[in-house]
């Protein structure tokens, strides 16, 4: 059970969009609907953001949002904000009843 | 709104057992999963396990032979035990409601074993 691949970084001014890829394989993104994203400040707990490869929370923005294509998640963030600079994680069921989470992307707003 | 609090020792000599504790407050108990998960310094997540109301429990195969996951639902808590810590245990440890969408966490739990 590998963990799925995120860049360690990515930046961007406000207002812009960026996006956030999470790479695992056919056991486990490429083969199930059941990709989530989470934001995580300093200090903090994580937050769900996105579930289920598309959904998004009550509560949470509409300038988030995920996609997948094969083995490849992405989530997206619109209108880049100050307070959108934190740690995203993403996290797949894989076969086996198990559960794995990317490295983490650090979000830098220029 | 459910919340969930969590305790447990923050510093353990290697060998010892870890055992953390997660408390559900404001929210039904039944028809959810519990989890743990937690955070190496600088690091990414890393899921330990998650447990059914019932006691069905399903673990991350690399802790499994370590890790071990109950429930009291009389008391609405779940726990996480982990056998034989190593400085490779040292991590703020977190439990959550659900797996699709773990949608509330507790406030994280540092341990440190040295």
């Amino acid at each position: 059970q590998s963990a799925l691949t995120q860049p360690a970084s990515v930046s961007g001014s406000p207002g812009q969009s960026i996006t956030i890829s999470c790479t695992g394989t056919s056991n486990d993104v490429g083969g199930y609907n059941y990709v989530s994203w989470y934001q995580q400040h300093p200090g903090k707990a994580p937050k769900v953001i996105i579930y289920d490869v598309t959904n998004r929370p009550s509560g949470v923005s509409h300038r988030f949002s995920g996609s997948k294509s094969g083995n490849t998640a992405s989530l997206t963030i619109s209108g880049l904000q100050a307070e959108d600079e934190a740690d995203y994680h993403c996290s797949s069921y894989t076969s086996g009843t198990s559960w794995v989470f990317g490295g983490g992307t650090k979000l830098t707003v220029l | 709104q459910v919340q969930l609090q969590q305790w447990g020792a923050g510093l353990l000599k290697p060998s010892e057992t870890l055992s953390l504790t997660c408390a559900v407050y404001g929210g039904s108990f039944g028809n959810s999963f519990w989890g743990w998960i937690r955070q190496p310094p600088g690091k990414g997540l890393e899921w330990i396990g998650d447990i059914w109301q019932s006691g069905r429990t399903y673990y991350n195969p690399s802790l499994k032979s370590r890790a071990t996951l109950s429930v009291d639902p009389s008391k609405n808590q779940f726990s996480l035990t982990l056998a034989s810590v190593t400085a490779a245990d040292t991590a703020v440890y977190y439990c959550a409601r659900g797996q699709y969408r773990r949608d509330a966490w507790g406030q994280g739990t540092l341990v440190t074993v040295s």
